[in-house]
């Protein structure tokens, strides 16, 4: 079945203890992104990905980090958590970069709550 | 600054009525726009777009309508069914690569 899995789906954690959330996807696509959500601010997008090593800056990537040394994975990084990155966490992949037209496939998420 | 607005956090329809979400942007830069759908936990998904070089896209009970001017899209549902019941983000995009959703907005739909 094709899919974008996310590991792990609910995540309690302590400010500053370094964590990453894993995100695959077995479609061979392309591009990948990672996005927030949060209320009153919707989805925001924090880092994508055009191709293996091919990484960029979304409209939120502070305190965070990306590696895609593969093109199925593409996880996200936090080095020190803290509180305000509490949020909703989606991962999504589509067949090519810079095509519009190409819908993204998203994960199911990831609740991620920093105390 | 949100670049992508939806000023209605949520709509309430009776079934078989029409529903209207709108959508407003700032940056005329942007030339794709796109509507998701969310249920509760699992991811968005895709619902339907248009180019901003059309100013309607229809895809069964679904359409989308381009304001340029305005600087403002809508998504219409006709007949809204429960089922539809969900949020829906607008997104918008200039590379294909970033993309600027609006902050949502609920939908119920009423038996």
């Amino acid at each position: 079945e094709a899919q974008v899995t996310q590991n792990p789906r609910y995540l309690i954690t302590v400010t500053g203890k370094k964590l990453t959330v894993t995100c695959s996807q077995n479609m061979n696509h392309e591009y990948m992104s990672w996005y927030r959500q949060d209320p009153g601010l919707g989805l925001r997008q924090i880092y994508y990905s055009m191709n293996v090593e091919v990484t960029d800056k979304g409209d939120v990537p502070e305190g965070y980090k990306v590696s895609r040394k593969e093109k199925r994975n593409f996880p996200l990084i936090l080095e020190s958590p803290s509180p305000n990155q509490t949020s909703l966490y989606f991962c999504a992949s589509s067949p090519l970069a810079g095509v519009p037209t190409d819908t993204q496939y998203f994960g199911p998420g990831t609740r991620l709550t920093v105390l | 600054d949100q670049q992508v607005k939806q000023n209605s956090p949520s709509l309430s329809v009776q079934e078989g009525r029409i529903s209207i979400l709108n959508c407003d942007y700032t940056n005329s830069m942007f030339d794709y726009f796109l509507w998701y759908k969310k249920y509760p936990a699992e991811g968005p998904t895709f619902l339907i777009s248009i180019s901003s070089i059309k100013d309607k896209n229809e895809d069964g009970r679904f359409t989308v309508f381009l304001n340029k001017s305005a600087k403002h899209l809508s998504l219409h549902i006709v007949p809204s069914q429960p089922g539809d019941s969900a949020v829906y983000f607008c997104a918008a995009t200039v590379t294909g690569n970033q993309f600027y959703f609006g902050t949502g907005t609920s939908l119920t739909v009423i038996p």
